[in-house]
């Protein structure tokens, strides 16, 4: 059960570059989400997407797009990458966003722009 | 004042005591809480969901909720050096926020023998 897959792992980046995270999640969970990861604050949201063929901005959506393609994958793209977007990104699912179930990490992808 | 906040520690505890990690937040719409553990250079795995006030056992954890106080903790009891991992509480909003998963910045647990 490979659960919640991200594509690639690391990724070096000059500033200006434009990249593409994928994603992709083999539990039929209808929510899908981004995340950043920075040292010291925590995990915040950048984009998500409640079910297939919508998106809503997070708290820090600034910098990207995405785009919820079918029912399992939900891609994250930096337009022009900047040293600001130096971080660790989770994508994660769930069941549905409007309840209690948990979410679902994938094992992250660790970017550096330069 | 952040929506979810914990002490980032580092928290440090010998092998065997129990360790207490504490989470507040603001918003009293709050339905449904949430304890994960990262180890370094990993993602978040889920060991704790509550949901209602008290607490939950689950073998050598237990999560404490108090909607009122608008706390919640996570005891691990008999803690062993493979608990030493970041700890990150995570709280799905009410209200306006309905639906919205935060997380709080992590507290930083050591166990050592």
């Amino acid at each position: 059960n490979a659960g919640v897959t991200q594509t690639p792992k690391f990724q070096v980046l000059k500033t200006g570059q434009s990249m593409t995270l994928q994603c992709a999640q083999d539990m039929n969970h209808n929510s899908m989400y981004w995340y950043r990861q920075d040292p010291g604050m925590g995990l915040r949201l950048i984009y998500y997407s409640a079910s297939e063929g919508t998106t809503d901005k997070g708290e820090v959506p600034n910098g990207y797009n995405v785009s919820r393609l079918n029912k399992r994958e939900f891609s994250l793209r930096l337009e022009s990458a900047a040293p600001s977007q130096t971080s660790v990104y989770f994508c994660a699912s769930s069941v549905r966003k409007d309840d209690n179930s948990p979410l679902h990490f994938g094992n992250g992808t660790r970017l550096t722009v330069t | 004042q952040k929506e979810v906040e914990q002490n980032s520690g580092p928290l440090s505890v010998p092998e065997g005591a129990i360790a207490s990690l504490n989470c507040t937040y603001s918003d009293r719409g709050s339905q449904s809480f949430f304890w994960y553990r990262q180890y370094s250079g990993k993602s978040p795995e889920l060991i704790m969901s509550i949901y209602s006030n008290g607490d939950k056992e689950d073998g050598r954890f237990t999560a404490q909720l108090n909607k009122a106080s608008q706390y919640v903790s996570l005891l691990i009891r008999d803690s062993q050096p493979s608990d030493s991992a970041t700890y990150l509480c995570a709280v799905r909003g009410g209200g306006t926020s309905y639906g919205k998963l935060t997380f709080g910045q992590g507290t930083i647990l050591t166990v050592h023998p």
